[in-house]
C-alpha cells in the first residue's frame, strides 16, 4: 500500500535558519505530493504540491522538489520566521477515483526569535 | 465562501452517548472525508464519500457512522461514544468537476471531542 515517512521532531531553529524536513514515499503508479502545513489550532492549509516527477512546488519561501528516482519530497526554505512555527505533514494522492491522500505522521517545527 | 465549515467546535461526552459532527463546503466539491488526528499518528481517514448519496470506509471506521444526503454536508456520527475516540476530527473536501486540479483537499478548522 502507500505510505509516507517523514522526519521526526520536534524540530527547533532559531529565526533565519535554514529548513529541511525530510519526506519520502512509497506508492504505485505516480502519484501527486503535497505539504500541509497547521498553525495552532487550526486546520491544515495546502503549502505547495507537486504532481510529476521533477516539478518543484513553491510557497510562501517554501519549496519541494519531486524526485522519482530517491522517492523523496524534501521540504526547505532558506530563511525561517517565527511566524513559520507549525506543524508539517507530507501527504500523497495515488489518483484513482476518489483522490484519497495518505499522510506522513506531522513535524512540529518550532522557531525562537 | 466560507469553504469548509464544521459544528461543533468543541463537545465533551460521557461514555455511551451518541452525537453528530456536521460538515458543511460552499465548493461545490464532489468528494469528502472524515479523518481524525491523534498525537503521533497524523491524520487517519474515517469515511468518505465520492458523491450526494454514497459514502465508503476509510482506513478506521470502526464505531462511526457517516451520511451525505446533500452534496455539501456531510454528517460523521458516533452512536456509542467511546474514551478511545477521544480524538480532533477533521473534515475535508476536493474536487469540483471541470477543475483540473482534482486532488487537492481544503480542510475546516477541526472539532475537538473528549469522550469521558
Amino acid at each position: 500500500g502507500n505510505s509516507v515517512t517523514q522526519m521526526e521532531g520536534p524540530v527547533t531553529l532559531s529565526e533565519e535558519a535554514f529548513l529541511t524536513i525530510n519526506c519520502t514515499y512509497t506508492a504505485t503508479g505516480y502519484p501527486s505530493l503535497f505539504w500541509y502545513v497547521q498553525y495552532p489550532g487550526e486546520g491544515l492549509q495546502l503549502l505547495l504540491k507537486a504532481t510529476k516527477a521533477d516539478d518543484k512546488g513553491s510557497n510562501k519561501g517554501f519549496e519541494a522538489t519531486y524526485r522519482k528516482e530517491t522517492t523523496s519530497f524534501h521540504l526547505e526554505k532558506g530563511s525561517v520566521q517565527v511566524s513559520d512555527s507549525a506543524v508539517y505533514f507530507c501527504a500523497l494522492s495515488a489518483g484513482g477515483s476518489n483522490y484519497k491522500l495518505t499522510f506522513g505522521k506531522g513535524t512540529l517545527l518550532t522557531v525562537n526569535p | 465562501n466560507a469553504g469548509v465549515t464544521q459544528t461543533p467546535k468543541f463537545r465533551v461526552l460521557k461514555t455511551g452517548q451518541s452525537m453528530t459532527l456536521l460538515c458543511a463546503q460552499d465548493m461545490n466539491h464532489e468528494y469528502m472525508y472524515w479523518y481524525r488526528q491523534d498525537p503521533g499518528m497524523g491524520l487517519r481517514l474515517i469515511h468518505y464519500s465520492v458523491g450526494e448519496g454514497t459514502t465508503a470506509k476509510g482506513e478506521v471506521p470502526d464505531g462511526y457512522n457517516v451520511s451525505r444526503l446533500k452534496k455539501q454536508n456531510f454528517l460523521l456520527g458516533l452512536e456509542s461514544a467511546a474514551p478511545s475516540q477521544t480524538s480532533v476530527y477533521f473534515c475535508a473536501s476536493s474536487y469540483e468537476v471541470g477543475d483540473a486540479d482534482t486532488d487537492t483537499q481544503y480542510f475546516g478548522p477541526g472539532t475537538r471531542l473528549t469522550v469521558l
